[in-house]
């Protein structure tokens, strides 16, 4: 199974509808992270969590809110979608054990579309 | 704040080519430095780091970075190009203090094409 895995993977939905994605890992990290893609723009940090109890807003977080079930959980919501929404979304997650900026591991993807 | 500048966006090669990607970085403090790899419809893999020991990074698939802080780059290289390495590339930054410690900073990518 993957460390980390993102639900759902396609969605299609239409402005003003409420959206969550989510996310889930098996790797043990404290961190876990959410980006958006966009062609010619790399990925962009909209919100990021250090432990349960900590989050923090990324580069791009309006429009967005995020949830920190649990170390394995963090979701991403987009409350009233809009057509510039439409983008790749990525989780990701990291350990930070050893003190140093480790690897960041990244789910597969979903990629969201609002008409 | 730390920024990240991919000189390209798209490079294509012929198979048994060298692969250059270029990288450069603005950071304050001393920066961590990665190159990310995305296949078509996937995730991001990693494919090396330099978190500031030897400044010559071998990673996976036969690539290789070099940090030289005097030039604030970490450009990547591949002796040798295959048709599987036809992909997305990034380059990310992260900083070892501050308030951005532990966040990634991402280049804008660069597209490799791979021609036979």
């Amino acid at each position: 199974d993957a460390d980390v895995t993102q639900t759902p993977r396609n969605r299609i939905t239409k402005t003003g509808k409420r959206i969550m994605l989510e996310c889930s890992q098996t790797k043990g990290h404290d961190r876990m992270y959410w980006y958006r893609q966009d062609p010619g723009l790399g990925l962009r940090l909209i919100y990021y969590s250090f432990d349960v109890k900590d989050i923090n807003k990324g580069e791009i977080s309006d429009g967005y809110s995020v949830s920190r079930q649990a170390q394995a959980k963090f979701s991403l919501s987009l409350e009233s979608a809009i057509p510039n929404q439409t983008a790749l979304y990525f989780c990701a997650t990291s350990d930070f054990t050893s003190g140093v900026t480790d690897t960041q591991y990244f789910g597969p993807g979903t990629r969201l579309t609002v008409l | 704040a730390q920024s990240v500048t991919q000189l390209g966006s798209h490079v294509s090669v012929s198979e048994g080519a060298l692969v250059l990607l270029r990288c450069n970085y603005s950071s304050s403090v001393p920066p961590y430095l990665f190159w990310y790899v995305q296949y078509p419809n996937q995730g991001l893999q990693l494919l090396l780091k330099y978190t500031s020991a030897a400044t010559l990074v071998k990673g996976i698939n036969g690539f290789e970075a070099e940090f030289k802080k005097s030039e604030t780059s970490f450009h990547l290289t591949k002796p040798s190009a295959h048709m599987s390495d036809a992909a997305e590339y990034f380059c990310a930054v992260s900083v070892t203090g501050g308030t951005s410690y532990g966040k990634l900073t991402f280049g804008q990518g660069t597209i490799l094409t791979v021609h036979p």
